[in-house]
């Protein structure tokens, strides 16, 4: 069966500093891919989206990431993190050709220190 | 812009009582969703709808119920609340496509809680 593993639970990082989510899946043939963020109290909104072509994709809010198949991988990432990408980030993948049902990562809770 | 709504942030109920949560979006999606959020377990999904009257039981159906009279419309029901049942739920609308191919759209969440 499909799966996504976000192995980081909590990252802090310092503001301006770089910052990468990890992201792997498991799934046999090429994956969709996302990337949603949830701010404190909110629901949740897509940073961007991997079906094909380009490897490395760009998202809103300056994110963006990098799909690897040799690795399974699809790592979320910014060069500069902001105070206000404080947040809840979760990787999600197609769950299979037949439905549009989504398998989501149990999440990376990011704080960001002045 | 693409809105789906959820009918309450935050909700208290009591134990046995009958609970009704209430999602709509406005974007004509042919799939809605129900999931439900607790701490280091992710979304869980519990049940989806892809089309009006058909819905598909998700990862955690027990305990739940849902109705789609009406495309944008998608409810779910807690026949008797239970306090396990305390969580945030999450509403999520799509596009019908292959596999997974169209983002989901979501709702801003209820909290419930039941005492």
């Amino acid at each position: 069966a499909q799966s996504v593993t976000q192995p980081d639970i909590h990252i802090t990082v310092s503001e301006g500093a770089s910052l990468e989510l990890r992201c792997n899946y498991s799934y046999g043939a090429t994956p969709y891919l996302f990337w949603y963020v949830q701010s404190p109290g909110q629901g949740l909104q897509l940073l961007l989206k991997y079906f094909s072509g380009d490897t490395l994709v760009q998202g809103i809010k300056g994110f963006e990431a990098e799909f690897k198949r040799s690795q399974s991988s699809f790592n979320l990432r910014k060069p500069s993190v902001h105070w206000s990408d404080a947040a809840e980030y979760f990787c999600a993948v197609g769950q299979s050709y037949n439905t549009d049902k989504l398998i989501f990562g149990t999440g990376t809770r990011l704080q960001v220190f002045p | 812009d693409v809105k789906v709504t959820q009918s309450s942030r935050y909700l208290v109920k009591r134990t046995g009582e009958k609970v009704f949560l209430e999602c709509v979006q406005d974007m004509d999606h042919e799939n809605m969703f129900w999931y439900r959020q607790d701490p280091g377990l992710g979304l869980r999904l519990i049940y989806f709808s892809y089309d009006v009257k058909m819905k598909e039981k998700g990862d955690i159906p027990e305990g739940y119920s849902v109705s789609r009279e009406k495309k944008e419309r998608f409810s779910l029901i807690l026949e008797s609340a239970s306090t396990n049942q305390t969580s945030m739920y999450l509403c999520a609308s799509s596009l019908s496509g292959t596999g997974g191919n169209y983002e989901q759209y979501f709702g801003p969440g209820t909290r419930l809680t039941v005492t």
